[in-house]
């Protein structure tokens, strides 16, 4: 079965700490994608990754990291650095440039 | 940075009666691209538009996008309860925006039977 898988789909954590979001895909697509989306918010870009061990930052990278080692997995952790970390976060692929996105069922990650 | 604009943030309406959500970029794109979004789940590709002009009809549904590549829009004719959800606008910006891909900040539709 193709798809997008994202692990775990809750996720609980203590202030201070590091949390790393799976992000794994079977569609053999080239780009992948992390957005964060805030209750009645809208998507917004945190890193994306054109081809294997190549990534840029969105337009909300700070507090974030990822890495892009295999095509298939596109891990993103949250660091302890991020002020305000609980969200919704989602993950996406695509085949390449002009082409659809498809999405994960997304993690929602509550820190407290 | 580019910036993704979409009008209304939210309509409520009657079933059967019309709605429509509009997109603007700051930035040309290469093409537009609509999701849905519904309550609880995770953004559905509907369709992409990628000339100037183009107009693309999918049932009740009727998507535009603009002559100069920064504008849409989405109707939707004769609501029914089954479009409540999210709509987003998306798009790769020109120049350079190879695989980034903008979201709007979406419109939600509620739709009372």
């Amino acid at each position: 079965d193709g798809g997008i898988t994202q692990s775990p789909k809750y996720l609980f954590r203590k202030e201070g700490q590091n949390v790393t979001l799976s992000c794994e895909q079977n569609l053999n697509h080239d780009a992948m994608y992390w957005y964060r989306q805030d209750p009645g918010q809208g998507l917004r870009l945190i890193y994306y990754s054109q081809i294997v061990n190549d990534f840029q930052k969105g337009d909300i990278a700070e507090g974030y990291s990822v890495s892009r080692e295999k095509k298939e997995s596109f891990p993103l952790t949250v660091t302890s650095a991020q002020k305000n970390p609980t969200a919704f976060y989602l993950c996406a692929s695509s085949m390449g440039p002009n082409t659809e996105a498809f999405f994960g069922q997304g993690t929602r990650l509550t820190v407290v | 940075g580019q910036q993704v604009m979409q009008i209304p943030q939210y309509q409520h309406v009657q079933e059967g009666e019309d709605f429509t959500t509009y997109c603007n970029s700051s930035t040309t794109l290469s093409n537009i691209q609509w999701y849905k979004q519904r309550p609880g789940g995770h953004p559905v590709f509907l369709i992409q538009l990628v000339k100037s002009g183009e107009v693309k009809k999918q049932k009740r549904l009727t998507f535009q996008f603009g002559e100069a590549k920064k504008n849409s829009s989405l109707h939707i004719t004769a609501t029914q309860t089954t479009d409540v959800g999210t709509y987003f606008c998306a798009g790769p910006p020109l120049p350079g925006g190879y695989n980034k891909l903008i979201f709007g900040a979406g419109t939600r539709l509620a739709v009372h039977p």
